[in-house]
């Protein structure tokens, strides 16, 4: 079965500098990987997702992640964190043909004025 | 589209009431997903229907929980009898096909005294 690790929890960055969060998952072949983000009291959001093709996928609001197949990773970055990014952010991973996705435990960011 | 629909957002009960969470997921989509959401487990997935069909119910906790979907826009999740250690915020999500997108509900907050 896949698994997902997120190795951080909890993460304070400042307005303006950049970010990376850190996703590594767990599965035999090639796998779908996903960034949400959850706001406080709100579902949760697609950031972007991987299926295929290139490697460095963009998303909605300015993130990207890149997929290191070698490294078993999907972390997902922002050149520039706006204090609006202060949320949840979870990494997914789905495999096969059952179209369930295993969820991370999520790493809760903090923006610093 | 009002997206993803669910009642009530907050749920206090006693322990040992049934309780009922409710979905609407978007119209036109074929899968919908119920998922809890605990600080100790994360994001779980319960149960997920295809065409109103259970598919998977490997994640359901126990017997005292229980889905159903009875037409293409309406789906139930029961916990009888509640128990304290079901506090948590359930959420309902759907998607058009597999691994596309979900679009998460706001969530129910569920608290059982």
């Amino acid at each position: 079965a896949q698994s997902v690790t997120q190795p951080d929890i909890h993460i304070t960055v400042s307005e303006g500098a950049s970010l990376e969060l850190r996703c590594n998952y767990s599965y035999g072949a090639t796998p779908y990987l996903f960034w949400y983000v959850q706001s406080p009291g709100q579902g949760l959001q697609l950031l972007l997702k991987y299926f295929s093709g290139d490697t460095l996928v963009q998303g909605i609001k300015g993130f990207e992640a890149e997929f290191k197949r070698s490294q078993s990773s999907f972390n997902l970055r922002k050149p520039s964190v706006h204090w609006s990014d202060a949320a949840e952010y979870f990494c997914a991973v789905g495999a096969g043909s059952n179209y369930k996705l295993t969820f991370g435990k999520g790493t809760l960011l903090t923006v610093n004025p | 589209d009002a997206g993803v629909i669910q009642s009530p957002r907050h749920e206090v009960t006693e322990m040992g009431q049934e309780v009922t969470l409710r979905c609407k997921p978007i119209s036109g989509h074929d899968y919908l997903f119920w998922y809890r959401q605990t600080m100790m487990r994360g994001l779980e997935l319960l149960i997920y229907f295809n065409n109103n069909v259970p598919i998977d119910d490997s994640g359901m906790p126990e017997d005292r929980f229980s889905a159903k979907m009875p037409n293409a826009s309406f789906s139930t999740l029961k916990i009888q009898p509640s128990e304290p250690r079901d506090s948590a915020v359930y959420f309902c999500a759907s998607n058009i096909n597999s691994y596309n997108e979900q679009f998460f509900g706001p969530g129910t907050r569920l608290t059982v005294l």
